[in-house]
């Protein structure tokens, strides 16, 4: 059984582009979180996907849209990237609420 | 102050050592997560716990409601337990709105 998969596993970004990060969650999860974790802090909750909607959303600019699809899978787009975009993005599968099970991540470097 | 808070935030170990990493909150919460992550990678979940204690293998959770404490043990540690150990709290509906800790960075030596 799977588990999160998420991809690309390392991406370079000019700053000014646009970047769109994927997330397949775990076989039976409905919910999908992202999170990014800048080097040496924990992570910081972006936004959380349920029935293909945005149903909670961390401090985090507009830059930073997402979408859900019907088979639950998952997208970050992130606009206009900034330097301090450079981060590990995290994608969590969960049931609802429960069970949260976590990718390897994205490491983005924005040049 | 973070609403959630680990100690210690570096810890070296020698194989075969009981470890103990403490986490402390401020917050009410549903559930309290204990996260292990290896050097470049992604987090993988030990415990979900929202009262008592759990076990698993040689790691074992506690957590105290009252007191806002939760304590993450490794009993006859190993060097490939190496790897930053995060706590992390759900607030009521929090919705994946995770509040998580800075991590503690434990290195077992042979």
């Amino acid at each position: 059984d799977a588990g999160v998969t998420q991809s690309p596993t390392h991406l370079i970004k000019t700053r000014g582009q646009q970047v769109t990060l994927r997330c397949s969650p775990k076989s039976g999860h409905d919910t999908v979180s992202w999170y990014q974790q800048a080097l040496g802090q924990g992570p910081q909750f972006i936004f959380q996907y349920y029935e293909e909607e945005e149903r909670q959303r961390g401090n985090f600019p507009d830059r930073f849209s997402g979408h859900q699809f019907p088979n639950y899978s998952s997208e970050l787009n992130v606009n206009a990237l900034l330097l301090g975009d450079s981060a590990l993005y995290l994608c969590a599968s969960s049931l609802q609420d429960y069970g949260y099970t976590f990718g390897s991540g994205t490491r983005l470097t924005v040049v | 102050k973070n609403e959630v808070e680990q100690s210690p935030q570096n810890l070296t170990a020698q194989e075969g050592e009981f470890i103990t990493i403490n986490c402390s909150y401020s917050v009410g919460i549903s559930a309290l997560h204990w996260l292990q992550q290896h050097p470049g990678g992604g987090i993988v979940s030990l415990f979900m716990l929202s009262s008592g204690k759990k076990k698993h293998g040689r790691l074992i959770a506690t957590i105290n409601i009252q007191e806002k404490h939760s304590s993450l043990h490794i009993t006859a540690s190993h060097p490939r337990d190496s790897a930053v150990y995060i706590c992390a709290v759900s607030t009521w509906g929090s919705q994946g709105n995770l509040i998580f800790g800075k991590g503690t960075k434990l290195s077992v030596k042979p």
